[in-house]
Formats: C-alpha cells, sequence, structure tokens
C-alpha cells in the first residue's frame, strides 16, 4: 500500500529554536497534504492543509507564522516550528490522500509521526 | 461540544470477551465514517468504514445510525493483540478527518 514518511521521527530542542519536519509521500503524489498535531491523552487535531504549489489553509487558532509550511513538490511537504516552546511539545504526524478512493472516501495514508520535545 | 465524541475508557477485558465502543458526532452533514486503530506512539492506522447498513470484517463489526448521529463498533472474541486505542473518525465534504478523542482497551489473559 501507499507509503508516507516523516523526518525525523523525534526531536529534542531548546526553547527558541526552529525545527523542520519532513513529510513524504514515497510512492505516489500527494496534491493535499494534512497536518495534525497529538498532545498526550487526546486527539489528533487537525492544523492546517498542505497544498502543493499554492498556500497552505490553517485551522481556526492554528498560528500560521509560527507553524510554517511549504508543499514544493508532489511528493513532500515541510512543517517548521518556528520559535519552539515547551507547550509546543508534542506528536506531530501528517497524512496524505492516497488516490485511492473507498466509495465516496479518498483513503489517507498516515506517517509514522514526530515526536517534539521542546526544553 | 465536541465534534466527535467517545468514552475514553480504559474497558479492561478478558481475552475471548465480546467489547462495543460507542461513539456520537454532531454534525450531521458528515459524509463518511471511520474506526481507527492507534497504538501507543505511533501513527492511527484505518481499522473500517463504517457504513449505514453495518459491515463486518472478521470479528470487528461497525454500525452507523444516521437519525441518532451514532457510530459502534463491536469486537468479538477479543485478542491480547486488540489492546490498543481505537479512534472514531467523521469526514465531511473534503478530505478533512475529524477524530475523537479515542476509546482505550486493554485485553487481558
Amino acid at each position: 500500500g501507499a507509503v508516507v514518511s516523516q523526518h525525523p521521527s523525534r526531536v529534542i530542542c531548546k526553547s527558541g529554536t526552529s525545527v523542520k519536519i519532513e513529510c513524504r509521500s514515497l510512492d505516489f503524489q500527494a496534491t493535499t497534504m494534512f497536518w495534525y498535531r497529538q498532545f498526550p491523552k487526546q486527539s489528533l487535531m487537525l492544523m492546517a492543509t498542505s497544498n502543493e504549489g499554492s498556500k497552505a489553509t490553517y485551522e481556526q487558532g492554528v498560528e500560521k507564522d509560527k507553524f510554517l509550511i511549504n508543499h514544493a513538490s508532489l511528493t513532500l511537504s515541510t512543517l517548521t516550528v518556528t520559535s519552539a516552546h515547551p507547550e509546543d511539545s508534542s506528536f506531530y504526524i501528517c497524512s496524505a490522500p492516497s488516490g485511492t478512493s473507498i466509495g465516496a472516501y479518498n483513503e489517507q495514508f498516515f506517517g509514522p509521526g514526530t515526536r517534539l520535545t521542546v526544553l | 461540544r465536541k465534534e466527535v465524541e467517545q468514552d475514553p475508557g480504559p474497558f479492561n477485558v478478558p481475552e475471548g470477551a465480546t467489547v462495543a465502543f460507542n461513539c456520537t458526532y454532531s454534525n450531521s452533514a458528515s459524509q463518511s465514517f471511520f474506526w481507527y486503530r492507534q497504538d501507543c506512539r505511533k501513527e492511527p492506522k484505518l481499522l473500517m468504514s463504517v457504513y449505514s447498513s453495518g459491515n463486518e470484517d472478521g470479528r470487528f463489526t461497525a454500525q452507523l445510525n444516521r437519525a441518532s448521529q451514532y457510530i459502534s463498533l463491536l469486537i468479538r472474541d477479543s485478542k491480547l493483540s486488540d489492546s490498543a486505542t481505537y479512534l472514531c473518525v467523521v469526514m465531511g465534504n473534503t478530505d478533512k478527518l475529524i477524530f475523537g478523542t479515542g476509546t482505550r482497551l486493554q485485553v487481558f489473559p
């Protein structure tokens, strides 16, 4: 099946630094990718929709200047957490629709996630 | 009110037991419904889609009641490997997925 990779899988950084997370679709092209964040014992929350060749669409309450998204190619989207603070520590997961339909649903595949810890 | 609500559990059941999870959603315009499974510190993986007619995949049965905006998942003959968090997921007319907080299942020997 379709595979989505993320890099790095884990990152620990100091407060105030910026962290870049990459999401790649390995065997399919994705014009759209989604970025989620999951805090402990909470649900995955959609942060933004990454669109190849155009600006990302951010969900309400997500600061676009803090979470920079770039979708430079059909197989790569990056999320940069700028000036990270301890409250940004979370599990960040991307997903991409595979183009394979299940009924009316365009099946999505998730990356393995990136665990960010900001000290 | 959350868009997708689930009982967080945990549900602790012995091997071989039957266990049922419920989920309610608030947006009546939602079009697609799913159960995902998430293991600790891993990404979610699609378990099954949910249809109004109900659908079954081996030991797993999912049901959707659109009138009540209610989704269920039944697991029969629980295995130790079924221990995980089960996420109820709803989608509107875009590809955006709305996740519930998940119901944690622990199957013990």
